[in-house]
């Protein structure tokens, strides 16, 4: 079954530093999202990315917070001066086309110290 | 303005009971509903999507009243390795592109 790829699986940084969390969405799909996941609390939404531009973006996602597909495969979430309530889980997703459900990686435990 | 409110939970039950899941959602234009199930620390998998008409996957039904604005769930015959939190999941409405919104979750801890 296609899957979708993350790494790293756990990154622990200082307060003030910056990260980059990886993403290798399903070969074939179009749609790409990032969603956080802060210990105890429910999933939300980031942004969505579809035709090499950002669709939506939630009011959690700030200046401090970028995409990227540099390539054809991956897909990257850039968080420029991490604070210690980015500390969370955060999930990539991706999506093909039609009513179908979305397709979550197994994602990064971001520990920001 | 919570989109999506389901069971706090949890639910204790024992194996082979049934048992059954409910979550509200806020905005009537959402067009895609799901359940997905999130085990301990890892991601949320889709269990199923959930249509107007109703739909059954083996032991799992899920409803959907878009009037009421109501999702339901129904586990029968559950099993060990149903143990798991459980998502309401909906999106934004107006695309199918749009947002997931996810509800918190129904703990269920199945015993034998």
């Amino acid at each position: 079954e296609p899957e979708v790829t993350q790494t790293p699986s756990h990154q622990v940084t200082q307060m003030g530093q910056e990260v980059i969390l990886r993403c290798v969405p399903i070969s074939n799909h179009l749609y790409f999202y990032w969603y956080r996941q802060i210990l105890g609390q429910k999933v939300e939404f980031l942004v969505s990315f579809y035709n090499n531009e950002i669709s939506e973006k939630s009011e959690i996602f700030d200046d401090q917070f970028s995409v990227e597909r540099p390539d054809g495969s991956n897909f990257t979430l850039k968080i420029r001066s991490t604070k210690l309530e980015d500390s969370a889980m955060y999930f990539c997703a991706s999506r093909g086309t039609g009513n179908y459900g979305y397709t979550f990686g197994s994602g990064t435990r971001l520990t920001v110290v | 303005r919570k989109e999506v409110e389901q069971d706090p939970g949890p639910f204790n039950v024992p194996e082979g009971a049934t048992v059954a899941f409910n979550c509200t959602y806020s905005n009537s234009a959402s067009q895609s509903f799901f359940w997905y199930r999130q085990d301990c620390r890892k991601e949320p998998k889709l269990l199923m999507s959930v249509y107007s008409s109703g739909n059954e996957d083996g032991r799992f039904t899920a409803q959907l009243n878009r009037a009421s604005q109501y999702i339901s769930l129904l586990i029968r015959d559950s099993k060990l390795s149903d143990s798991a939190t459980y998502l309401c999941v909906v999106n934004s409405g107006g695309s199918t592109l749009g947002r997931l919104y996810f509800g918190r979750g129904t703990q269920l801890t199945v015993w034998p």
